[in-house]
């Protein structure tokens, strides 16, 4: 059982580039979610989605979009990287309970 | 948002030692959950609390929601090796709906040899 499946694990990317991080989950959750991980503080959700077909913006949404796929696959885009963007980015899952995490993306942008 | 507050930011001790860490919220949580991270993974679910003044176990670890629901309190007890790692708190404010979770700025825990 994978879990939540996040890809890649590291990047770096150009200013001004664009890329899509991937996230799949096999638990048949019916919530998603994107956060990003910042020396000194702690986990910031950037977008989630409480169920397929729907998204939300959490608390520091500027420069993302997401698509939920289908139930399993939830997309993370970045249309045109900043450097304030470099970060670790994690995905998550659950059901009613509290959240289970991939292992991360490790976004350089220079 | 919310604020919590982590502390300490990090620990050094010696294997064999306790270890205790807390977070304290300026708002009332209805849920507290410890989580840890490995270097290079995701956090992991530890312990979760539900109801207030509420003592949990798992192994070697107790975690503790405050009577005030505005805190919450782990300990490790005789550290080994593996425990290093990064713990965070996190606080709900309702059941269910976790968009809602508020995440501590992390307990840096560091084993000196």
């Amino acid at each position: 059982n994978a879990g939540v499946t996040q890809t890649p694990k590291f990047q770096v990317l150009k200013t001004g580039q664009s890329m899509t991080l991937q996230c799949a989950q096999d638990m048949n959750h019916n919530s998603m979610y994107w956060y990003r991980q910042d020396p000194g503080m702690g986990l910031r959700l950037i977008y989630y989605s409480a169920s397929e077909g729907t998204t939300d913006k959490g608390e520091v949404p500027n420069g993302y979009n997401v698509s939920r796929l289908n139930k399993r696959e939830f997309s993370l885009r970045l249309e045109s990287a900043a450097p304030s963007q470099t970060s670790v980015y994690f995905c998550a899952s659950s059901v009613k309970s509290p959240l289970h995490f991939g292992n991360g993306t490790r976004l350089t942008v220079t | 948002g919310q604020q919590l507050n982590q502390s300490p930011q990090s620990m050094f001790i010696q294997e064999g030692e306790d270890v205790s860490m807390n977070c304290t919220s300026s708002s009332i949580f209805n849920t507290w959950l410890w989580y840890k991270q490995d270097p290079g993974e995701g956090p992991v679910l530890l312990i979760a609390l539900y109801k207030a003044g509420e003592l949990t176990s798992n192994g070697r670890l107790t975690a503790q929601f405050g009577i005030t629901r505005k805190d919450s309190f782990l300990n490790i007890s005789a550290s080994i090796p593996s425990d290093v790692g990064i713990y965070f708190c996190a606080g709900l404010g309702s059941p269910f709906g976790n968009e809602k979770l508020t995440f501590g700025t992390g307990t840096r825990l560091t084993i000196i040899p």
